[in-house]
């Protein structure tokens, strides 16, 4: 099993839509959350952390983090075509001090 | 403010020969990171810098060495380039280590 986990997608959602992004992670004792949208041929760039269970707002993203299921999620509200991007997951496992990304999923907004 | 800045952008070795790629933040960040990414593989940890003066092997650090020169900047080297180690490479800055990193633009690197 992986260390952090996501659908490669593609994910396709209209305009407008709400778009949502799930990871799960294999060490349960994991304390710090991260999303990161990378566009092609870019850099990765940090969209949200989240440190504690439960949601986490932050303009038309929101974070929600479940420790006991060990998962976290990315919900983008109202999708833009500009939101088309490979979104990656980061977690910092509670067994080292390295953060381990999973592979992205990648989402295309349809105008 | 530039954040992480890194260079060269582009490079193609041939195997066998060295390298070493340059990183420089102005976040006054402690902790530093250097990562590869490949395709099907997402980013993988090869070395990290808790703080100046430290270093830390990732997940692939074989055939890579790192130095942190100062608070600054931390360097990566490859001793003798193989085609396996064709990636873009990305380094990264956070305030400390479980905090958010912040990334550079990356260098594309081919090894022929």
């Amino acid at each position: 099993q992986k260390e952090v986990e996501q659908n490669s997608g593609p994910l396709s959602v209209p305009e407008g839509a709400i778009a949502s992004l799930n990871c799960t992670y294999s060490d349960r004792g994991s304390q710090s959350f991260f999303w990161y949208r990378q566009y092609s041929g870019k850099s990765p760039e940090l969209i949200m952390s989240i440190y504690s269970n439960g949601d986490k707002e932050d303009g038309r993203f929101t974070a929600q983090l479940n420790k006991a299921s060990q998962y976290v999620s990315l919900l983008i509200r109202d999708s833009q075509p500009s939101d088309s991007a490979t979104y990656l997951c980061a977690v910092n496992l509670d067994t080292g001090n390295q953060f381990y990304f999973g592979t992205g999923t990648s989402l295309t907004v349809i105008p | 403010n530039a954040g992480v800045t890194q260079t060269p952008k582009f490079q193609v070795l041939k195997t066998g020969q060295s390298m070493t790629l340059q990183c420089a933040q102005d976040m006054n960040h402690n902790s530093m990171y250097w990562y590869r990414q490949d395709p099907g593989m997402g980013l993988r940890l090869i070395y990290y810098s808790a703080s100046e003066g430290t270093t830390d092997k990732g997940e692939v650090p074989n055939g890579y060495n790192v130095s942190r020169l100062n608070k600054r900047e931390f360097s990566l080297r490859l001793e003798s380039a193989a085609p396996s180690q064709t990636s873009v490479y990305f380094c990264a800055s956070s305030e400390a280590l479980r905090l958010a990193a912040f990334f550079g633009q990356g260098t594309r690197l081919t090894v022929v």
